[in-house]
């Protein structure tokens, strides 16, 4: 199982550029690497997802190294609405096997004004 | 195209009741996960179904026991509730293909047991 560590909060300002790393050492071959936010009493929302490299999209860039032991979400000018949690997974949806889907507990963003 | 709804939205239950949730996937999806998230934690993985039947299941007693009907919906049963039962059910659906990872969440069952 690829579990992952990410620090626990981080701050902000308006407009600066975010960027929170996840760490996984005992990523498998086949396993993705996806970052999910999570606003208050909602469920959490899809935000990116690689596998290796970078990938970018309207919202956010991953980056991952050659050796996929860690990933960066980067989210670029950062408003206050983006203030809530990031949760990094790594993983394969098809894969068999109790806890595979591991959320763990998160970095709260706060973003000041 | 509706995303992944849930109902009810809240429920309130009295220790030892049964409780069942219910969820119906993004249109196309063919995987329900259903997941447990208690305050200030992140979501633990109850369990998933695809093609009616569980296919991977976490952590959790016998007492949380779930269903996947013909259309994909799906509905998860709690047993005997405890205190700790108490918390925001997350229902996730995806597509079974490729080992993505994409799953889109519905916003959730508060199930509040005293």
């Amino acid at each position: 199982l690829a579990k992952t560590t990410q620090p626990i909060s981080m701050d902000s300002y308006e407009g600066q550029e975010v960027n929170i790393t996840c760490s996984h050492n005992n990523i498998a071959t086949n396993d993705y690497i996806t970052w999910y936010q999570q606003f208050p009493s909602q469920g959490p929302r899809f935000i990116i997802q690689g596998y290796k490299t970078k990938v970018t999209n309207e919202v956010a860039s991953l980056f991952i190294p050659a050796d996929r032991k860690s990933s960066t979400l980067s989210l670029p000018r950062v408003s206050l609405s983006d203030t809530a949690v990031y949760y990094c997974l790594v993983g394969d949806m098809r894969k068999t096997g109790a806890n595979n889907l591991f959320f763990g507990t998160g970095t709260r963003l706060t973003v000041i004004p | 195209d509706a995303g992944v709804t849930q109902s009810p939205t809240h429920l309130i239950k009295t220790r030892g009741q049964q409780v069942t949730l219910r969820c119906s996937p993004k249109s196309g999806h063919d995987t329900v996960s259903w997941y447990q998230q208690a305050l200030g934690q992140g979501p633990q993985f109850i369990f998933q179904y695809y093609e009616e039947e569980e296919r991977q299941r976490g952590n959790f007693p016998d007492r949380f026991s779930g269903h996947q009907f013909p259309n994909y919906s799906s509905e998860l049963n709690v047993n005997a509730l405890l205190l700790g039962d108490s918390a925001l059910y997350l229902c996730a659906s995806s597509l079974d293909a490729g080992g993505s990872y994409e799953q889109y969440f519905g916003p959730g069952t508060r199930l509040t047991v005293t």
